[in-house]
C-alpha cells in the first residue's frame, strides 16, 4: 500500500528566503505526482502535476522535482512571500491504486515579513 | 478552466438531520469525482470514489448507509450525510477527473459541516 510522507509538518522562514519542501513515497510505479496549496477553511489548488516520465516541472516561483528511484520530490519555492503562507500537500497517483491520490499529511508554512 | 464548484461553502444542522453537499464541474465532464474528509491539521482521507451512471465505491471503513453517493450526470455529484451526529461534523471536500482530458485532480473549495 503506498505511504506519502511530509517532511517536515511544518516550516517558518523570514520573507526573501527560498522554500524546500519534501514528499516521499514508497511504491515507485506511480502515474504522477502533483503538489497542491490549500489554504485555512479552503479547499485545494493545484500547483504542479509532474508524470512519471518528466523529472521536473516549473511554474513561475516554483520547481517541482521528481525522483521516482528514490521515491521523493521536492517542491522549491523561490523567493518567498507572506502570501506564500498556506500548507502544502503532495500526492501520487499510483498504477496499484487506479484512480485514486494518495494523500501526504502536508506541510504548513508560515513566511514572515 | 478547470473549475469544481462545491455547494455549500459550510452548513449547521441539527443532529438526526440530513445534509446534502453538491459538487459541480463546471466547464468539463467528469466520468469520476472523488469524495474526501479531513479533520483538523490532517490530511484528506479518501471516503468514495463516485462514476456517473454507477454505485460509488467505497473506502474501507466508510458507511455506505450514512454516506449517500449519487452521481446522475457527467457534471453534479451529491453527498448526503443521513442522520448526522456530532461526530460527522468535519470538512468535506470534492474532486473530480476530466473525461479524457487533462490528468490533474481539481478539487472544490470544501464544506464546512457542523452539527449541533
Amino acid at each position: 500500500k503506498q505511504e506519502v510522507t511530509q517532511i517536515p509538518a511544518a516550516l517558518s522562514v523570514p520573507e526573501g528566503e527560498n522554500l524546500v519542501l519534501n514528499c516521499s513515497f514508497t511504491d515507485s510505479a506511480i502515474y504522477n505526482l502533483q503538489w497542491f496549496r490549500q489554504d485555512p477553511g479552503k479547499g485545494l489548488t493545484s500547483l504542479l502535476l509532474i508524470q512519471s516520465s518528466q523529472r521536473e516541472q516549473t511554474s513561475g516561483r516554483l520547481n517541482a522535482s521528481l525522483d521516482k528511484s528514490s521515491g521523493r520530490s521536492t517542491l522549491y519555492i523561490a523567493a518567498s512571500q507572506p502570501g506564500d503562507s498556506a500548507t502544502y500537500l503532495c500526492a501520487v497517483k499510483d498504477k496499484a491504486a487506479g484512480n485514486k491520490l494518495t494523500f501526504g499529511g502536508g506541510t504548513r508554512v508560515l513566511v514572515k515579513p | 478552466g478547470a473549475v469544481v464548484s462545491q455547494h455549500p461553502s459550510w452548513v449547521i444542522c441539527k443532529s438526526g438531520t440530513s445534509v446534502k453537499i453538491e459538487c459541480r464541474s463546471l466547464d468539463f465532464q467528469a466520468t469520476t469525482m472523488f469524495w474526501y474528509r479531513q479533520f483538523p491539521k490532517q490530511s484528506l482521507m479518501l471516503m468514495a470514489t463516485s462514476n456517473e451512471g454507477s454505485k460509488a465505491t467505497y473506502e474501507q471503513g466508510v458507511e455506505k448507509d450514512k454516506f449517500l453517493i449519487n452521481h446522475a450526470s457527467l457534471t453534479l455529484s451529491t453527498l448526503t450525510v443521513t442522520s448526522a451526529h456530532p461526530e460527522d461534523s468535519s470538512f468535506y471536500i470534492c474532486s473530480a477527473r476530466s473525461r479524457g482530458g487533462r490528468p490533474e485532480a481539481f478539487f472544490g473549495q470544501g464544506t464546512r459541516l457542523t452539527v449541533v
